[in-house]
């Protein structure tokens, strides 16, 4: 059980394009998703927090127009990051939390390359 | 304000031999504390957790961690490793308090655990 997927596991796009990354959760709800970058050897450092229904809540130096989240239900949560630049180049890996307390339970990541 | 250092940057073992990695953390409030794995190119996958109960928190493929409040400390132990368990961990730090930081979670460093021959 606490499966959760992300579509696409990599893409490789041109600068100034979109790129949408889809977050599910699998076998539970997620009333909270949350999304994470990961830069080469370096930690997870969390972007954004999503509730479903409500709009998300950003970690400080975060570009809310830029990565754009939609929480739109209970096992869906989408990061669009819009206009990206080969700066934005990183591994993108999502968690979603069940209404009881305590875990999150990640995806496998995303690797975003963009040239 | 929440934070988790992992003393240890990297782990050198051999096969069969016993390894800790160390994990220490500080918060205001009661803590819920975890070990997260993470192989090559891959997301995370969950170890163990404490959420309350008892301190020594057994969980996956042979580990087990030890919660001790007064030394803010959450080290992760194997009696005897494999070469499949050579990957990043990181520990993970989440508060209690509810609201906007309610179930966020602060990661360490990571500590790279390399299992020779």
């Amino acid at each position: 059980g606490a499966v959760v997927s992300q579509h696409p596991s990599w893409v490789i796009c041109k600068s100034g394009t979109s790129v949408k990354i889809e977050c599910r959760s699998l076998d539970f709800q997620a009333t909270t998703m949350f999304w994470y970058r990961q830069f080469p050897k370096q930690s997870l450092m969390l972007m954004a927090t999503s509730n479903e229904g409500s709009k998300a809540t950003y970690e400080q130096g975060v570009e809310k127009d830029k990565f754009l989240i939609n929480h739109a239900s209970l096992t869906l949560s989408t990061l669009t990051v819009t206009s990206a630049h080969p700066e934005d180049s990183s591994f993108y890996i999502c968690s979603a939390s069940p209404p009881t307390r305590g875990t999150q339970y990640f995806g496998p990541g995303t690797r975003l390359t963009v040239l | 304000a929440q934070s988790v250092t992992q003393l240890d940057s990297q782990v050198p073992v051999f096969e069969e031999a016993p390894v800790e990695l160390r994990c220490n953390y500080s918060s205001s409030v009661s803590v819920y504390l975890f070990w997260y794995v993470q192989y090559p190119n891959q997301g995370l996958q969950l170890l163990l957790k404490y959420l309350s109960g008892s301190t020594l928190v057994k969980g996956i493929n042979g580990f087990e961690a030890e919660f001790n409040k007064s030394q803010t400390s959450f080290h992760l132990r194997k009696p005897s490793v494999h070469i499949s368990d050579t990957a990043e961990y990181f520990c993970a730090v989440s508060d209690d308090a509810g609201g906007t930081s309610y179930g966020k979670l602060t990661f360490g460093q990571g500590t790279i655990l390399t299992v020779h021959p």
